[in-house]
């Protein structure tokens, strides 16, 4: 079936970088571009960057852009995303998702991998 | 600080219906599609409605979206205690050049 499997949860110091992986099965990936959405403890959803999974392509939000790197592996079917530079807030559970074909939506999504950033 | 206004919390007796709205602006819902998103603690969100007001397969019609200019909005008929999550709209901003998620609703079915 159609899904993705996030690597584990992290603890990270701040400052430090974290990668979290996504891998994808069930589907050809080169056709879908794979989002990344976070969701901080007891709040709402926040949606941080893409990959093309055909053409590596990338995209963030502004705010994320100089921490966060998105790549992928084409061979294993698997996109990672880094983010470095690591500060407190960015403690929070982190989600891959497929965009669905032709639309702004994401019908796929990743368990999400809990990442914490502590001293 | 999201760009998307969604009440906090929305409930309905089992079996009656609940309207969400997604309060947006020009640059986002009033220029692209909105999709909506079922999410229960502890789990990943689940798609349930994209470009505006189409389902998913094997998401049940008791759940329509719609749009009118820069708001969009989620119903669900005949309430379900195992519809009680929490609900998102989304859409892309085109001044923030990014996806934008709502403030997020709390279902209760009392």
């Amino acid at each position: 079936q159609v899904q993705l499997v996030q690597s584990g949860a992290e603890v990270a110091k701040p400052g430090a970088s974290v990668k979290v992986s996504c891998k994808a099965s069930g589907y050809t990936f080169a056709i879908y571009a794979i989002h990344w959405v976070r969701q901080a403890p007891g709040q709402g959803l926040e949606w941080m960057g893409w990959i093309n999974g055909g053409n590596g392509k990338t995209h963030c939000l502004q705010r994320f852009q100089g921490r966060l790197t998105i790549n992928r592996d084409t061979s294993a079917s698997t996109v990672y995303m880094n983010l470095s530079s690591l500060r407190s807030e960015d403690t929070a559970i982190y989600f891959c998702a497929r965009q669905k074909y032709s639309t702004d939506a994401f019908d796929i999504w990743g368990q999400g991998t809990v990442i914490s950033v502590s001293s | 600080q999201s760009v998307l206004t969604q009440p906090p919390s929305v409930s309905a007796a089992a079996g009656q219906k609940v309207t969400i709205s997604c309060s947006g602006s020009s640059s986002n819902i009033g220029d692209n599609s909105v999709s909506w998103y079922q999410q229960i603690p502890g789990t990943a969100p689940k798609l349930l409605i994209y470009d505006n007001n189409s389902r998913p397969s094997g998401i049940p019609d008791r759940f329509s979206g719609s749009k009118s200019g820069t708001s969009g909005t989620l119903g669900i008929t005949g309430l379900q205690t195992g519809d009680e999550a929490d609900y998102y709209c989304a859409t892309w901003d085109s001044s923030l050049r990014g996806y934008v998620f709502g403030t997020g609703t709390k279902v209760t079915a009392l």
